[in-house]
Parts: C-alpha cells; sequence; structure tokens
C-alpha cells in the first residue's frame, strides 16, 4: 500500500525553526518528484515547495522564499521541510504529496494525511 | 500570472450530475490540470490528470462516475449519479514558470 506519513508538527514561537519529515513506503521512492501543501484552518490548499526525484529541481512559494528549505533521502525514503523564522501566517496543516511521476511539473497523485504546525508565542 | 478560477459553491441532488468548472488565466488555456477532492476532516485525495485535449488520467480506485472534459480554458469535473459520499471541497491543480497553484476550491453539496 502506498503510503505518506507526516511527523514533526507542534506548537513552536514566532521566529523558531521546524523540522518537518515525511516517511514514504509501498512504492519506489526515488522514481518521484515530492511536494509540501500546507492549508491553513478554514482555508483552501497552497502550494509551500516541491522537489525533483533527484533533487536536481526544487521550488518555493514566494510565501516562503528563503525561509524553508526542501530536501529529500532517497536511501531513506524520506522527505523534509525545514522551516526557519516561522510567522504565524505559517500556521497550517503541512501535507506532504508525491508526484505522478519523477517530473516535478505534474500533478500530485497520493497525500498524507498531514501534520499540524501552529507558531504564536 | 498563472491562476486557477473555481466558482465557490455547488450543489445537486441524491443520484443527479454535477458539472464543476476550472479556468485556466489568460495565456494557459494548453495547461494540464489535475482535480482533486478533499472529504470534511481529512487529507485531500487525487481524482484525476485533465489535459487540455479532454483526456484524462485517473487515480486508482477512483469510480467511473468521475469524469474529466475540456473547452478552450476551462477544464471541468463532472459527478454523476451523486452519492453522500462526494461531498466534499474539490480543487484543481496546475503547474509551471517554477509553481504549482491550486484554485480556491469548490464546495459540493448533495441535497
Amino acid at each position: 500500500e502506498v503510503q505518506l506519513v507526516e511527523s514533526g508538527g507542534g506548537l513552536v514561537q514566532p521566529g523558531r525553526s521546524l523540522r518537518l519529515s515525511c516517511a514514504a513506503s509501498g512504492f519506489t521512492f526515488d522514481d518521484y518528484a515530492m511536494h509540501w501543501v500546507r492549508q491553513a484552518p478554514g482555508k483552501g490548499l497552497e502550494w509551500v515547495s516541491g522537489i525533483s526525484w533527484n533533487s536536481g529541481s526544487t521550488g518555493y512559494a514566494d510565501s516562503v522564499k528563503g525561509r524553508f528549505t526542501i530536501s529529500r533521502d532517497n536511501a531513506k525514503n524520506s522527505l523534509y521541510l525545514q522551516m526557519n523564522t516561522l510567522r504565524a501566517e505559517d500556521t497550517a496543516l503541512y501535507y506532504c504529496a508525491k508526484g505522478l511521476n519523477y517530473d516535478f511539473f505534474d500533478a500530485f497523485a497520493i497525500w498524507g494525511q498531514g501534520t499540524m504546525v501552529t507558531v504564536s508565542s | 500570472q498563472l491562476v486557477l478560477t473555481q466558482s465557490p459553491s455547488a450543489s445537486a441532488s441524491l443520484g443527479a450530475s454535477v458539472k464543476l468548472t476550472c479556468t485556466l488565466s489568460s495565456g494557459h488555456s494548453n495547461y494540464a490540470i489535475a482535480w482533486h477532492q478533499q472529504q470534511p476532516e481529512k487529507g485531500p485525495r487525487y481524482l484525476m490528470k485533465l489535459n487540455s485535449d479532454g483526456s484524462h488520467r485517473k487515480g486508482d480506485g477512483i469510480p467511473d462516475r468521475f469524469s474529466g472534459s475540456s473547452s478552450g480554458a476551462e477544464r471541468y469535473l463532472t459527478i454523476s449519479s451523486l452519492q453522500s459520499e462526494d461531498e466534499a471541497d474539490y480543487y484543481c491543480q496546475t503547474w509551471g514558470t517554477g509553481i504549482h497553484v491550486f484554485g480556491t476550491g469548490t464546495k459540493v453539496t448533495v441535497l
């Protein structure tokens, strides 16, 4: 069964850092691009960042550029999101998503259940 | 600027059909999109990738009553024989110029 399990969320103060992880199973991880998508409470989906199969290409939403860093470890079937200088507006449920194939520019085919990040003093 | 426009809500009776629209911004009418469903209190689920020519690739296990079509800059999702579990938010997604974009979502109510 294809599965994505996010972890690392929690309550953090503004200006601090947090690292999210996504453990993948049930598919050949290094064959696919991966992404992070977030959803603020009561709001819609917002793409945060993505990474190609071999980490050769990465992309970020303007709202997180320079503060967040996406990475992956294909040997560990894991995706990460390092979030620095967190702001209240980063409060959201963060989803890990698997791309349809290796290409960074394609649909998201599998979603995790999300991990909640709350930024508050 | 790459933008997707969706109506905020749609409704239809149990067993009827509903057609949702996702409109691509000017200059992007040949872009493919994807449709995702988000049931209440759940994570999103991929429904299909829909190309500009109307061809589409569904996700595993997606029922036949979900279908996609295209016309110009508009991409459609039709849900036939509406079931109670189809009551959900539906988002379209596209990609290009280094980014991914979601529409604001359409909330479908089954009457």
